[in-house]
């Protein structure tokens, strides 16, 4: 079984300065890592994965998660956070091979002040 | 292409009711999954469809309950609602290949279901 936690419930954070969002998880099996995004009433986008290779993944939008295997952790940065960032954020983990259970964290609900 | 869909938008129903789902999957995919998303909390898992049967479930009793259609399209079912059945519920298709292949996950935007 894999459980995820995320232990920031919210993060306000002003425009333009740094965030960090906490992701930790835990499994017996190997995962592939994600991070999804979802905007008030809206379902839910893939922002960025991490199934192999290179431990630091990065987005499209200037966020980047870094796989830290000893530390079971998948934390998402992002050096300058906008307005339009406000939403809230979910890590999940899928384990390799199998079906396709997704199990997410409970979220995290980022606020960006003007 | 058109992208995952899902009906209604918004349902309300009393407890003891019935409820039906729908979710139409992306053009090519062959597995459906069902999320639950309470408020405040993240989504977890229902079930899953591939091929037009169930291959995986979550903590969930047996009045939730699901088909997949042969063109993948798929419905989830909830028998006797009760209150804390108010949610939204989600669904996501992907294209199942071999076993370890990686494929990816697109989620539809919700039908969003209360219970008074």
């Amino acid at each position: 079984a894999q459980s995820v936690t995320q232990l920031d419930s919210q993060v306000p954070v002003f425009e333009e300065a740094p965030v960090e969002l906490r992701c930790n998880y835990s499994s017996s099996v190997s995962v592939y890592l994600f991070w999804y995004v979802q905007y008030p009433n809206q379902g839910l986008q893939l922002l960025l994965k991490y199934l192999s290779g290179s431990t630091l993944v990065e987005s499209i939008n200037g966020f980047e998660a870094e796989f830290n295997k000893s530390q079971t952790s998948f934390h998402l940065r992002k050096p300058s956070v906008h307005i339009s960032d406000t939403a809230e954020y979910f890590c999940a983990v899928r384990p390799v091979g199998g079906y396709q259970k997704v199990t997410f964290g409970t979220g995290t609900k980022l606020q960006v002040i003007p | 292409e058109t992208g995952v869909t899902q009906s209604p938008t918004h349902l309300i129903k009393t407890r003891g009711q019935q409820v039906t789902l729908r979710c139409s999957s992306q053009s090519g995919h062959n597995t459906v999954s069902w999320y639950q998303q309470a408020l405040g909390q993240g989504p977890q898992f229902i079930f899953q469809y591939y091929r037009e049967e169930e291959n995986g479930r979550g903590n969930f009793p047996p009045r939730f309950s699901g088909l997949q259609f042969p063109n993948y399209s798929s419905e989830l079912n909830v028998n006797a609602l009760e209150l804390d059945d108010s949610a939204l519920y989600l669904c996501a298709s992907s294209l199942a290949g071999g076993t370890g292949a990686y494929n990816e996950q697109f989620f539809g935007p919700g039908t969003r279901l209360t219970v008074l």
